[in-house]
């Protein structure tokens, strides 16, 4: 099956710095990747649908200048999480289109001190 | 709107079990309905997916049939084992891809 792969798997940074997550697809080419985010209590909040070439799609209550998504090439898809704190700590997931099915990364676990 | 709603866990079984967990969803069109699985500390794999009405999806001995006339997809194992202990969720796509729906997920133990 369709391989996604996120970068880095688990990062701790400092309050008030910005953290980047890439989102790959392996092998296959994505037009659309998804960001979610996973709560404590497991439920996946889609966050943004991104489009290679084009401006994200924010899910209302998403702050677009808080996390930046770029989608610059059919395998690519960024999260910048930006000017991070305590509350943006959470597992990030994206995943991608392929055609009809959304295949996922594992994840990437965000921890702000 | 489109919306999956799907049995509230955790489930608990022994070894060898048998699994049943109830989704339903609601949808304008023609969607496509998943079951995807979430292991401790990963991400969600696919685990079977059904495109129309009456196909069934299967895989790793799971399996679930996409019942339009009930709106339901519910995910059945006929012997559970202790690898399978993970989350499971079911969710729901628009028939155009844009957008998929997910359930609240239903968390699984099998204990041998």
């Amino acid at each position: 099956g369709a391989v996604v792969s996120q970068h880095p798997s688990w990062v701790i940074c400092k309050s008030g710095t910005s953290v980047k997550i890439e989102c790959r697809s392996l092998d296959f080419q994505a037009t659309t990747m998804f960001w979610y985010r996973q709560f404590p209590k497991q439920s996946l909040m889609l966050m943004a649908t991104s489009n290679e070439g084009s401006k994200a799609t924010y899910e209302q209550g998403v702050e677009k200048d808080k996390f930046l998504i770029n989608h610059a090439s059919l395998t690519l898809s960024t999260l910048t999480v930006t000017s991070a704190h305590p509350e943006d700590s959470s597992f990030y997931i994206c995943s991608a289109l392929d055609p009809a099915t959304q295949y996922f990364g594992p994840g990437t676990r965000l921890t702000v001190l | 709107g489109d919306s999956v709603t799907q049995m509230e866990g955790p489930v608990t079984l022994s070894e060898e079990a048998f699994l049943t967990i109830n989704c339903t969803y609601t949808a304008t069109g023609y969607p496509s309905l998943f079951w995807y699985v979430q292991y401790p500390g990963e991400g969600l794999q696919l685990l079977l997916k059904a495109t129309k009405a009456d196909d069934k999806g299967s895989n790793k001995g799971f399996e679930a049939t996409y019942r339009k006339e009930t709106t339901s997809f519910h995910l059945e194992k006929g012997s559970v084992q202790v690898s399978d202990s993970a989350v499971y969720f079911c969710a729901l796509s628009e028939e155009n891809f844009n957008k998929f729906y997910f359930g609240s997920g239903t968390k699984l133990n099998v204990k041998p």
